[in-house]
Parts: structure tokens; C-alpha cells; sequence
């Protein structure tokens, strides 16, 4: 099977400015996680998505949200960027059941000027 | 709340040689799930091992050993005969539930290991 692709894999971005970032899980998996990694606060999570739906979030700000399409890909968007979100951007899926691994993607690397 | 701690900010290794990576957690919870994942410098996570906290055996993979001891809330890395290619970072993390009752994995501060030739 193929693994988790993410697009782009490289991003500049100037403060103000949003951004949509892009996860296609393993096939057959329905849950989809987002983690921000930064050199300061190291792996952090974001959200989850299951069959569309957000499951939870984690503790950041509106700015940044999500959405999972019926194929289970799914997209986060941030919105008027800041410097501090300057971080690489990794997406994980499962199959979405309880007690199961999840599995990443490269990431994608956004650089917030 | 679930926490990670990896108390070694970097370790050195031989080629050929074993070595163990520390973690330790905290939690609350009877049924968690502990995992061990490695970063190259490319930035991808790679599941490496998963260790049930039911689980009577240590888990195993390959080269990749996991030293779980509840009673003491460790789950120690053990990579045998190490290779040039095992120079990376490396993230303890544990199963955690959300409010929501989905689940999310917490991360400890990860360890770089350099392997030397």
C-alpha cells in the first residue's frame, strides 16, 4: 500500500497570509490527525478527523482548521499567519478505530516570513 | 493528562553496538498504548514499535526491542547491533483520549542518536 502523501512538501508563506496544506491518508484509513512540530513545544496536536467529521482539537487558535472530504483526504487551513507558525506540518492516519497506529506522512515545512 | 519524558537530549553509539533510549510516562489511564517512532533529518515519522499496556511480552521487531516495566512507567528503546543508517531522532510517545474519546498520541521530547562508524 501506499503511504501518507502530503502536498506541498515545502512552503513560504509572509505573515498575514493563509495557507492550506494537504493529506492523503493510506488507503482504506478514515482518521486523520494533524501535529504541529516545532523546535520549541515539539509535537503538538492539532485535530483529528474520522468519516468527515472532527473528532477533537487540540489547544490552538481558530486560525487553524480542517476539513476531510469523502475520500478521506483532507486539508488544514491557517489563516493570517504568523511567524510562530513557522513549523513542519505532519498529517498520520489509521484506520480509526480504538488502539491502533498511526501512520505518517513526510510533512510539509512551512516557513512563515 | 498523559506526559512523556526522555531525560536524554542525545545519545552516542558504535556501529554494531546496542544501545537504549529512555522514556518514561504518567498516566491515569488502566489500557494506554506506548509507541516508539524515528525522525531522520527528512522530517518523516517512521513507526518503529508498539508496546499494549496489557501486554505481558516486551515487544519486538526486527532490531527494535521495547523494555517495558509498568511498575516503574518505563518504556525503554533498545536498538541491537546499531547501523549508520539508525542516526536520527527518536520519539517515545503514548496513546492518549481526547475529551472528545478519540484518541491522540503525546510525544516525549524525542533523543537524537548518532551512530559513529
Amino acid at each position: 500500500k501506499a503511504g501518507v502523501t502530503q502536498t506541498p512538501r515545502y512552503l513560504i508563506k509572509t505573515r498575514g497570509q493563509q495557507v492550506t496544506l494537504s493529506c492523503s491518508p493510506i488507503s482504506g484509513h478514515r482518521s486523520v490527525s494533524w501535529y504541529q512540530q516545532t523546535p520549541g513545544q515539539g509535537l503538538q496536536f492539532l485535530f483529528e478527523y474520522f468519516s468527515e467529521t472532527q473528532r477533537n482539537k487540540g489547544n490552538f487558535p481558530g486560525r487553524f482548521s480542517g476539513r476531510q472530504f469523502s475520500n478521506s483526504r483532507s486539508e488544514m487551513n491557517v489563516s493570517t499567519l504568523e511567524l510562530g507558525d513557522s513549523a513542519l506540518y505532519l498529517c498520520a492516519s489509521s484506520p480509526g478505530q480504538v488502539h491502533e497506529t498511526q501512520y505518517f506522512g513526510p510533512g510539509t515545512r512551512l516557513l512563515v516570513l | 493528562a498523559q506526559k512523556i519524558t526522555q531525560t536524554q537530549p542525545g545519545m552516542f553509539v558504535q556501529e554494531k553496538e546496542a544501545v537504549t533510549l529512555d522514556c518514561t510516562y504518567d498516566t491515569s489511564d488502566q489500557s494506554y498504548g506506548l509507541f516508539w517512532y524515528k525522525q531522520p533529518s527528512s522530517g518523516e515519522m517512521i513507526f518503529l514499535i508498539y508496546q499494549g499496556s496489557y501486554d505481558e511480552q516486551n515487544a519486538t521487531e526486527g532490531r527494535y526491542s521495547l523494555n517495558f516495566q509498568k511498575a516503574r512507567k518505563s518504556a525503554n528503546l533498545v536498538i541491537s547491533a546499531s547501523q549508520l543508517g539508525d542516526s536520527a531522532m527518536y520519539f517515545c510517545a503514548m496513546r492518549g483520549l481526547t475529551q472528545g474519546g478519540s484518541e491522540k498520541l503525546v510525544f516525549g521530547k524525542g533523543t537524537k542518536l548518532t551512530v559513529n562508524p
